[in-house]
């Protein structure tokens, strides 16, 4: 009930194209559900965050569909660059236990 | 505003030995996590400090604690080394986590245990 299942494992999109990554949990108590990018030799940085009683929230080109009856979220990124290569992380939190539960990561590729 | 910093970046010990990690989080922020990431088990919660107070702690053995100063800055220490604690630690900071859940990480520590 703490997993949050994450897909694909690996993404290559065109430059341009729209990236689209899965997540999808089970417990209902999550109230939080931030996304984070990861560069290599880097942590991992906070890019778009949203609660359960928002459908959709965009910031720039990101854009995290929210989904509370199929417990799915996902990550839209439009208009890809090679710069937006990276692994990127869909995570959960509840406000009870501090701990942020993350999915497996996707390794985003974007062809130039 | 300085981000999260950790201490040192790299760090190679032995089997059997210990290790102190160091974070300093980011001015004003009360709430310190710290997280494992490795290749085959992804990121996995180690344990959340605020105001000096552990409140959570993930599912590792005791071999793994940590603390935290007054100043906010954290520690975690790592007893008698296995091979399988080789990872990245990462550190990551908050407000609190009752106001924001924002968490923000500091570029990590790459420990290689041989």
């Amino acid at each position: 009930q703490q997993q949050v299942k994450q897909s694909p494992q690996s993404l290559i999109v065109q430059k341009g194209g729209i990236s689209i990554i899965n997540c999808a949990y089970e417990n209902t108590a999550f109230d939080y559900f931030p996304w984070y990018q990861q560069f290599p030799g880097k942590g991992p940085a906070l890019l778009i965050a949203i609660r359960p009683d928002v459908s959709e929230k965009k910031e720039g080109r990101f854009t995290i569909s929210f989904n509370k009856s199929a417990k799915q979220f996902s990550l839209h990124i439009m208009d890809s660059q090679p710069g937006d290569s990276a692994t990127y992380f869909c995570a959960a939190i509840m406000d009870s236990n501090y701990q942020l539960i993350w999915g497996a990561g996707t390794k985003l590729i974007i062809k130039p | 505003k300085a981000g999260v910093t950790q201490t040192p970046r790299y760090l190679i010990k032995t089997r059997g030995q210990q290790v102190t990690l160091s974070c300093s989080p980011i001015s004003g922020h009360r709430s310190v996590s710290w997280y494992q990431q490795t290749p085959g088990q992804g990121l996995q919660f180690l344990f959340e400090y605020f105001s000096e107070t552990q409140r959570n702690k993930g599912n590792f053995p005791g071999r793994f604690s940590g603390r935290q100063f007054s100043n906010s800055r954290s520690e975690m220490n790592v007893s008698t080394l296995e091979l399988g604690d080789s990872a990245l630690y990462l550190c990551a900071s908050s407000l609190s986590a009752g106001v924001t859940y924002e968490q923000y990480f500091g570029p990590g520590t790459r420990l290689t245990v041989t």
